[in-house]
């Protein structure tokens, strides 16, 4: 199975870029696909957008279109969610997961980073 | 979008008895595969959410047996056959079959 590395909380102030990684730990890191979820403060799972690393086809959510930019790194088994100006309802957990083709569900999650913007 | 709707939002529940929950998506999750594409994530806690069931009926590997899933098209249920302490959390349910993914609102179980 693969294992999911997420990087650390972040505090930002509003306008401000970022860019977090979910680092993933089998050789086969290209042959899966990788989803980011948010949870804000309180409220439920929101299904943001999923990439493919051998490829980097990439598919959002509308509602995260032109918000954020998922990308990927597949020599570094690595895939990034990055905003260019945050806003504080940004504000949120936000945990990678992995989606074994052809579809098994997200069965591995990353421990999730905190991103705090105020 | 796939609108994924969950009963109850909070569940209590006795220790050793059994729980249910639905789920109703607003589009059919049968794909011509045969596959319904329905998920069951639980949140505890503290946790990342781990996946419960996939396929509307596959257990994901290490979950008890105790869970299990059932339903087609577009009426699901997730059901515990006896509840222990350390199930308690949010459920979610899940469709995989559009872009984008959508997430039931959620269930609350707790003792």
């Amino acid at each position: 199975e693969v294992q999911l590395v997420q990087s650390g909380a972040e505090v930002k102030k509003p306008g401000e870029s970022l860019k977090i990684s979910c680092k993933g730990s089998k050789y086969n890191f290209r042959s899966l696909w990788i989803g980011w979820v948010r949870q804000r403060p309180g409220k439920g799972l929101e299904w943001m957008g999923i990439i493919y690393p051998g490829d980097s086809d990439t598919k959002y959510n509308p509602a995260f279109q032109g918000q954020v930019t998922i990308s990927a790194d597949k020599s570094i088994s690595t895939a990034y969610l990055q905003w260019n100006s945050l806003k504080a309802s940004d504000t949120a957990m936000y945990y990678c997961a992995t989606q074994l083709p052809p579809y098994s569900g997200y069965d591995q999650w990353g421990q999730g980073t905190l991103v705090t913007v105020s | 979008d796939i609108e994924m709707t969950q009963f109850p939002l909070s569940l209590p529940v006795t220790p050793g008895e059994p729980a249910s929950i639905s789920c109703r998506s607003s589009q059919n999750l049968l794909h011509t595969n045969g596959n319904n594409y329905l998920d069951w994530y639980l949140h505890k806690p503290g946790q990342s959410p781990q996946l419960l069931i996939y396929l509307g009926s596959d257990r994901a590997s290490g979950v008890p047996d105790r869970f299990s899933g059932s339903g087609s098209g577009t009426n699901f249920t997730l059901k515990i056959s006896r509840v222990e302490a350390e199930d308690v959390g949010v459920y979610y349910c899940m469709q995989g079959l559009q872009i984008p993914q959508t997430f039931g609102q959620g269930t609350k179980l707790e003792i």
